[in-house]
Parts: C-alpha cells; sequence; structure tokens
C-alpha cells in the first residue's frame, strides 16, 4: 500500500519564477492538505482539497494556489516566488469523515535563489 | 501567533529510561491532539493521538497525557531506544476543521 507521494524531491527556482508541486495521496484517502515548513519550525497549514474543491485556506497570500484531480491527487503552484517560500512543502492526505489523522508525504524542499 | 507551543528544542535521555515530551496549547477550542515523530529526509509519521474526552491514550511504550484545565498534553516514552532519536511534533485540531496546528518540535536524542 503505497503512501503519501510527492515529486519532486528538490527544486531550486529564482524569484519571481512560478512553481507546480505535486502529490499522491495515501490509497483510499480523499482529502490532501498542504502544509508549508519553514527551517526550525513546524508545519504551517497552507489549504484543504476535498472533491476538487478548497475547502479551507490557511493565512497564505493568493500566489498559493491549488488543484485537486478526480483521483484525489493535488498540485500546489506558487506564484511570484519570494526568497521567503524557501521551505519543505509537506502534503498529507486524510479521510473526510473520521478523526482526523493526516498521513504526510516526504516533502518538496524549494530554495528560492 | 503560536497556538501550540513546545517549549523544549531539545532533549537527551538514556536508553532505558523515560522521555517526557511536553506541549501547551491556548485555544480552547482544540478538542483532538497528535504526536508526529520526523526522521530527517522523511515526511512526519503519526505516533499516538488523543481526544479532549481522555485523559490519557496508550499505545505499547507511548502514553499521551491531556490536562485540558492547564491547556497541557505530554507525550511519555518506555522504555526509550535509540531508534526512537528524531523530532517529536505535538499538533492539534479544532472539531469541523480539518487543519492541524503544530508546535516547532522537540528533537530527542536517545543515548545508547
Amino acid at each position: 500500500d503505497a503512501g503519501v507521494t510527492q515529486s519532486p524531491t528538490h527544486l531550486i527556482k529564482t524569484r519571481g519564477q512560478q512553481v507546480t508541486l505535486r502529490c499522491s495521496p495515501k490509497s483510499g484517502h480523499d482529502t490532501v492538505s498542504w502544509y508549508q515548513q519553514a527551517l526550525g519550525q513546524g508545519p504551517q497549514f497552507i489549504f484543504q482539497y476535498y472533491e476538487e474543491e478548497e475547502r479551507q485556506r490557511g493565512n497564505f497570500p493568493d500566489r498559493f494556489s491549488g488543484h485537486q484531480f478526480p483521483n484525489y491527487s493535488s498540485e500546489l503552484n506558487v506564484n511570484a516566488l519570494l526568497l521567503g517560500d524557501s521551505a519543505l512543502y509537506l502534503c498529507a492526505s486524510s479521510l473526510r469523515e473520521g478523526i482526523n489523522i493526516q498521513y504526510f508525504g516526504a516533502g518538496t524542499r524549494l530554495s528560492v535563489l | 501567533d503560536q497556538q501550540v507551543k513546545q517549549n523544549s528544542p531539545s532533549l537527551s535521555v538514556q536508553e532505558g529510561r523515560i522521555s517526557i515530551l511536553n506541549c501547551d496549547y491556548t485555544n480552547s477550542m482544540f478538542d483532538y491532539f497528535l504526536w508526529y515523530k520526523k526522521y530527517p529526509a522523511e515526511g512526519p509519521t503519526f505516533l499516538i493521538s488523543i481526544s479532549s474526552i481522555k485523559d490519557k491514550n496508550e499505545d505499547g511504550r507511548f502514553t499521551v497525557f491531556l490536562n485540558k484545565s492547564a491547556k497541557h498534553l505530554s507525550l511519555h516514552i518506555v522504555p526509550s531506544q535509540p531508534g526512537d532519536s528524531a523530532v517529536y511534533f505535538c499538533a492539534a485540531s479544532v472539531a469541523g476543521a480539518n487543519n492541524l496546528f503544530f508546535g516547532t518540535g522537540t528533537r530527542l536524542t536517545v543515548i545508547p
């Protein structure tokens, strides 16, 4: 049973560019959440997708957008990259119903130069 | 504003002894709490959770205690093993909302 998979593992971009990160949820899960983890901090919630719609959003600007596909996989897009966007981006999947245990992928390390 | 706090950045414990990791929260609406363990180059791995209707949950060597009046929870690992060395995150959520609020983590080192 494959867990949560994310791609790419590492990414280097320059300021002003745009980036797309991808996530495949754990088998059987229908909900995908994205988190940003800066160095030395805990993960911070960006947004959550269920039934192909953004259901909940954290305190992140509109430069951060996402999408969920019919197979429950998801993408995180960040436009107009800033140096401060450098972080580990984590995807988590869960079941919409029931207790809220989220299972995380290994993350994508984004470096903005 | 950090709603979940882990005030000890690091903890060292001898193998075989008890490890106690602490977590405080400020939002009284939190009703579900989780502990995650994170190894380098891996994502956080779910360890154990507790609902606010309980004050203790046990799973093998891991026990989580919740003190709602103090807005405090702790994770006990007994006995500690070198493979437990990792960063431990405390997380909390509010009923009806599915996002998790995380603390900043505690790095546990178990010395053989």
